[in-house]
C-alpha cells in the first residue's frame, strides 16, 4: 500500500465546505484512492473512491492531482453530522489499511 | 435497508478463555471482512472471505481463526483470550462479483472485553 499523509485534525463551519487534504507520494499505477469516515464507535462507511479522474456523488467530490500524488476529498456543505475521522486510504485491492485519518470537527 | 448484523453487540471474557463473533453479511454480498480496532486505534484489517473461501489474511494472531458458511455468514473464533484482545470488531460485507468490493458495509460491531 502506498503511505499516505493527512492532517491530524481540522475544524470546518457548519454550512461551509470541508476540504481535507491527502498525500499519498508513493502511489503505484493500479492503486486507487478510497475515501472512508468513521463516525464516533460506528463502522467505518464508505464516502468516495477514484483513480485518475475527478469524482463526484451525492456524499462528497474527490480532486486527485494530476500527478496522482495527491487528493483532497471535498464535503461541499458541511454538517454537525459530519463530525468523524476521513481515511485516505491509497491501495490496490480492498482489504483497507485505516490510519491515522484527519478528525474533522465541524462547529455551529 | 437490510444492513450488517453482528452479534453479540457486546462480550466479556476472562483471559484464556475463548470466544466467537458471528456476522450475518448484507443479503447476496458474496465477500466478508474482520477487522479489530483497540482502544484509541484505527480498524486494523484481520481476514477475509469470498464465496466461503479465504481471500486474505492481515494481522490476524494465530490464536485467531474465522470462516464463512454456506448461508455466506461468517464466525471468529478467538482462543486464549488476553487483555489485549479488548477491542472493537468489525464486520464488513461487499458484492465483489458486481464489481462493487471497494464500497464495504460495516456492521456496528461486536464490543470484546477481556478482563
Amino acid at each position: 500500500d502506498a503511505k499516505t499523509t493527512q492532517p491530524p485534525s481540522m475544524d470546518c463551519a457548519e454550512g461551509r465546505a470541508a476540504n481535507l487534504p491527502c498525500n499519498h507520494s508513493t502511489i503505484s499505477g493500479n492503486e486507487y484512492v478510497y475515501w472512508y469516515r468513521q463516525i464516533h464507535s460506528q463502522g467505518p462507511q464508505y464516502i468516495i473512491h477514484g483513480l485518475k479522474n475527478n469524482e463526484t456523488n451525492e456524499m462528497a467530490s474527490l480532486i486527485i492531482t494530476e500527478d496522482r500524488k495527491s487528493s483532497t476529498l471535498i464535503l461541499p456543505h458541511a454538517t454537525l453530522r459530519d463530525t468523524a475521522v476521513y481515511y485516505c486510504i491509497a491501495r490496490y485491492g480492498q482489504n483497507f489499511v485505516f490510519g491515522p485519518g484527519t478528525r474533522l470537527s465541524v462547529l455551529p | 435497508a437490510a444492513g450488517v448484523i453482528q452479534s453479540p453487540r457486546h462480550l466479556i471474557k476472562e483471559k484464556r478463555e475463548t470466544a466467537t463473533l458471528k456476522c450475518y453479511p448484507i443479503p447476496r454480498h458474496d465477500t466478508v471482512y474482520w477487522y479489530q480496532q483497540g482502544p484509541g486505534q484505527d480498524p486494523q484489517f484481520l481476514i477475509s472471505f469470498y464465496e466461503k473461501m479465504q481471500s486474505d489474511k492481515g494481522s490476524i494472531p494465530d490464536r485467531f481463526s474465522a470462516q464463512q458458511f454456506s448461508d455466506y455468514h461468517s464466525e471468529l473464533n478467538m482462543s486464549s483470550l488476553e487483555l489485549g484482545d479488548s477491542a472493537l470488531y468489525f464486520c464488513a460485507s461487499s458484492l465483489e462479483s458486481s464489481g462493487r468490493a471497494f464500497e464495504q458495509f460495516f456492521g456496528p460491531g461486536t464490543r470484546l472485553t477481556v478482563l
